[in-house]
């Protein structure tokens, strides 16, 4: 399956941390994204990274891509109670790049 | 309109009737995605569209599920002879190009069979 896997499942943390998720996933891809969704709403995108992109910054969040891993990292500076939200990555393989598919995603609790 | 529009936001209805769940995608989107999230799951792919190519159905779980889209405009998931396995939430989304960048979704219809 060509599902990204994200780890761990669920994670608490206080204002002002740092949250780190990660994502596997299985074949080769395309690239990768991040979704956010808060609870009973749908997705929205955080971030692009291409499969030739190491690591990517968008204001608080930082993306990495280890292709020989099969892995991505997201890391969220200073956590704000706002954040609390699912996140899930989602990959798209070259030979069917339309197809873009989604790990089980990683519950963030942040507590003021 | 501004975004992705789905409806109905809920639908309750009973073992065996047929349910039609419909998504308006954001205008000059040429591609449109449906997906299925049970609780507390993640997206499982169902179907993809993109212009006038024939469509990736390869999520679809039964025949009892399928999707039409008329050129780029309004896109309908039919769900016949319901069973209360199908009960889920069914997001739409549209992007300007499949693979090309971000996916812009819908609120999402939540399905209910008794």
């Amino acid at each position: 399956s060509q599902q990204g896997e994200e780890d761990p499942q669920a994670l608490s943390i206080q204002e002002g941390e740092n949250a780190t998720m990660n994502c596997s996933y299985k074949t080769s891809i395309n690239n990768l994204q991040w979704y956010r969704q808060n609870s009973g709403r749908g997705l929205v995108h955080l971030i692009l990274i291409r499969s030739n992109e190491r690591e990517k910054h968008s204001g608080r969040l930082r993306v990495t891509l280890d292709t020989s891993k099969k892995s991505s990292s997201l890391l969220i500076t200073a956590s704000r109670a706002a954040d609390t939200a699912s996140y899930f990555c989602a990959t798209a393989h070259p030979a069917s790049y339309g197809k873009l598919t989604f790990g089980q995603g990683t519950i963030l609790t942040v507590h003021p | 309109g501004a975004g992705v529009s789905q409806s109905p936001s809920n639908k309750v209805t009973e073992k065996g009737k047929d349910v039609e769940l419909r998504c308006d995608p954001i205008s000059g989107h040429t591609a449109l995605y449906w997906y299925r999230q049970r609780l507390g799951q993640g997206l499982e792919f169902l179907i993809y569209f993109q212009g006038n190519s024939a469509p990736d159905k390869s999520g679809l779980p039964s025949d009892r599920f399928s999707a039409e889209r008329t050129g780029e405009s309004v896109s309908t998931l039919t769900i016949q002879r319901t069973q209360q396995e199908d009960s889920a939430v069914y997001l739409c989304a549209s992007s300007w190009l499949a693979g090309a960048g971000e996916l812009f979704f819908g609120e999402g219809s939540r399905l209910t069979v008794l």
